[in-house]
């Protein structure tokens, strides 16, 4: 079955760029979705579509994807967006959704 | 504003059928051509894809979990629902339900998730 590879955790100061990966043999014909949970929360989604953000989601989060790799990408920081991060796909291949393993994001 | 809810059972106890319902509220779960979905979160991991059904009734499931998952659809109660047979330990988890458009399409709403603890 297909495979996401997410790392583990990700480190970065308010303020600075956080980006998140997301690998799976190529991905980059597949769509991508992304999601944020909070503890003890529902999962939010904040990427839909490889780079498509629904309405209420900050500009400064964002997605590519591209052949091997599909990448959320977090511009200027801030401490309300340390949570897990998750990456999604429909895999054609064997009919079901895919989750990545999750990236926990610690702002430091 | 559609809204998704969880219900059932906090507690099942091995090699029985757990069983969950999911209201929809809000808007008509048959009213438009989407998907409903179960994914579950064991505790301190990831997140895992059960199944999904069309609002017309047809489903897929996730191939490991096939052989014990059944999901079925109520239009008269707009209501979903999850039964998992046989439930191990393994099956201990916080199960959400969602909602997404397409197989492929994103899950754009989903419930609080409930717990489900598999004990004796």
């Amino acid at each position: 079955s297909y495979v996401l590879t997410q790392p583990p955790s990700v480190s970065v100061a308010p303020g600075k760029t956080a980006r998140i990966t997301c690998g799976g043999n190529n991905i980059g014909s597949k769509s991508v979705h992304w999601y944020q949970q909070k503890p003890g929360q529902a999962p939010v989604l904040v990427i839909y579509y490889d780079s498509d953000r629904p309405s209420g989601i900050p500009e400064r989060f964002s997605g590519s994807n591209s052949g091997n790799t599909a990448t959320l990408t977090i511009s200027r920081v801030e401490a309300g967006d340390e949570a897990d991060y998750y990456c999604q796909v429909w895999d054609s291949s064997s009919d079901q959704v895919v989750f990545g393993g999750g990236t926990k994001l610690t702002v430091l | 504003q559609l809204q998704l809810q969880e219900s059932g059972p906090g507690l099942v106890k091995p090699s029985e059928t757990l069983s969950l319902t999911c209201t929809v509220s809000g808007g008509s779960i048959s009213s438009s051509s989407y998907y409903w979905g179960w994914i579950r979160q064991p505790p301190g991991k990831g997140l895992e894809w059960i199944g999904s059904i069309y609002y017309s009734g047809s489903t897929y499931y996730n191939p490991s979990l096939k052989s014990r998952v059944t999901i079925s659809v109520d239009t008269s109660k707009n209501q979903f629902s999850l039964k998992l047979s046989s439930v191990t330990a393994a099956d201990t988890a916080v199960y959400y339900c969602a909602r997404h458009t397409s197989s492929w399409d994103a899950f754009a709403i989903w419930g609080q998730g409930t717990m489900v603890t598999v004990s004796s």
